[in-house]
């Protein structure tokens, strides 16, 4: 494809809702990445999947956060009874393998907003 | 402690400037650095990586073991270079991740 697709663009949420952010990889890419930006801030890792084994989950910032990859292509990424800190940009990456000096291509983002 | 740290967050130059984008790093073992570009409403893209040693758009960087640096550098500033500039650093740490751990990023302004 045409890269890394990210859906939606843009979502607001009341405080306490769920929410689900996609995302489609390249094809063939066989590492999928989710990171976190806040306002001012550098992206931050969420979570890593290697085709679909979620193999690091340690930058999910709480119980509230989930993902999958279950044919190891899409990705979702859930937040349950979202809170206001969790206004951010969600941005998902993908990488041909697993090499360190692998470069990531990332996807436009998702910017979601709680009130 | 893994991290990178970008000191400046607004880097201000006249065009056909030397422009130097500091990043300083803290990694326990050989680091995998990049540089990171987001121009004005479009998606993070990667300029360039250190493994690469390679010119991209007139910028270069040289890790620095000794000192913990990875600035990116170009002699003459242009216009169009004007973007947000991540440096990241690929980590290993916690499970069979290349994660990227990134610094809080460099506003470039080239102004005419």
């Amino acid at each position: 494809g045409a890269g890394v697709s990210q859906s939606p663009r843009y979502k607001v949420a009341k405080r306490g809702q769920d929410v689900a952010l996609r995302c489609d990889p390249i094809s063939g890419h066989v590492s999928l990445f989710w990171y976190q930006q806040a306002l001012g801030q550098g992206p931050e890792f969420l979570t890593y999947f290697q085709n679909e084994a979620q193999l690091d989950k340690s930058g999910l910032p709480s119980d509230r956060f989930f993902a999958e990859r279950p044919e190891g292509s899409v990705s979702t990424l859930k937040i349950q009874r979202t809170q206001q800190e969790d206004s951010a940009v969600y941005l998902c990456a993908s990488s041909h393998g697993q090499g360190r000096n692998q470069p990531q291509h990332f996807g436009d983002g998702t910017r979601l907003s709680i009130l | 402690a893994q991290r990178v740290t970008q000191p400046e967050k607004l880097l201000s130059v006249f065009k056909g400037a030397p422009v130097e984008l500091k990043c300083n790093y803290s990694y326990s073992g050989s680091p995998e650095l990049f540089w990171y570009v987001q121009y004005s409403r479009q998606r993070l893209q990667l300029l360039l990586r250190h493994i690469s040693r390679e010119s991209i758009k007139g910028f270069t960087a040289d890790l620095n073991k000794g000192e913990t640096s990875f600035h990116l550098k170009k002699p003459f500033a242009q216009e169009e270079d004007s973007a947000m500039y991540y440096c990241a650093l690929s980590s290993i740490y916690g499970g069979a991740t290349n994660k990227l751990i990134f610094g809080t990023g460099t506003l470039l302004a080239v102004q005419p």
